[in-house]
């Protein structure tokens, strides 16, 4: 099962761009590497999704290097809308023989100042 | 299409009295999560489904039990409901295979007395 390390929380402004790292050094080889934002309130929901280089949509990017260990989720130009909670998450993959036991991290608070 | 929707979504108990929460997805996902999540916890797993009529435990199953009878509905029960499982409940839906992504509910705030 893949843990997943990331900083409890970090500060940005509006308009600033937020890169939040997260460790996953057992990631196994079927694993997809998945973000998640979480308001008060509500359940987690999808950001952003990829298995390996650099993903981009709409409203983020996701760098991850050759080794996959690590990922990089990038927040460019955030607003204060954008002050949640940021999980990665790591075990979903392509294999549906594999455990599906989806273990969550602590997550990063995200404060966006005005 | 409704998603994954929780039912009830606020419930206050007294220590000792049985409730069920029950998760209903209209999406045909296979796989089903149950979660608690508390202050500076994250979340934790409690049970999972990979599958109508299976059930396996999480991280924290300890007090909780839990029955797919239907693929679409995931029901977590509290026999004997305590002040450590006071805490706020989702649950989640994936589909198996590439790429696959969890669907939350809005979650169930259970405190108990």
């Amino acid at each position: 099962l893949a843990k997943t390390t990331q900083p409890i929380s970090m500060d940005s402004y509006e308009g600033q761009e937020v890169n939040i790292t997260c460790s996953h050094n057992n990631i196994a080889t079927n694993d997809y590497i998945t973000w998640y934002q979480q308001f008060p309130s509500q359940g987690p929901r999808f950001i952003i999704q990829g298995y390996k280089t650099k993903v981009t949509n709409e409203v983020a990017s996701l760098f991850i290097p050759a080794d996959r260990k690590s990922s990089t989720l990038s927040l460019p130009r955030v607003s204060l809308s954008d002050t949640a909670v940021y999980y990665c998450l790591v075990g979903v993959g392509y294999n549906a023989g594999n455990n599906r036991k989806l273990i969550w991290g602590l997550g990063t608070s995200l404060a966006v100042n005005p | 299409n409704a998603g994954v929707t929780q039912t009830p979504k606020f419930r206050v108990l007294k220590t000792g009295q049985s409730m069920t929460l029950l998760c209903a997805q209209d999406m045909n996902h296979e796989y089903m999560y149950w979660y608690r999540q508390d202050p500076g916890m994250g979340l934790r797993l409690i049970h999972y489904s990979v599958g109508e009529g299976t059930t396996a435990k999480g991280e924290v199953p300890d007090g909780y039990n839990v029955s797919r009878l239907k693929k679409q509905n995931f029901l977590l029960g509290l026999e004997s409901a305590a002040p450590s499982q006071t805490s706020v409940y989702f649950c989640a839906s994936l589909v198996p295979g590439a790429r696959g992504e969890l669907f939350f509910g809005e979650g169930s705030r259970l405190t108990v007395l």
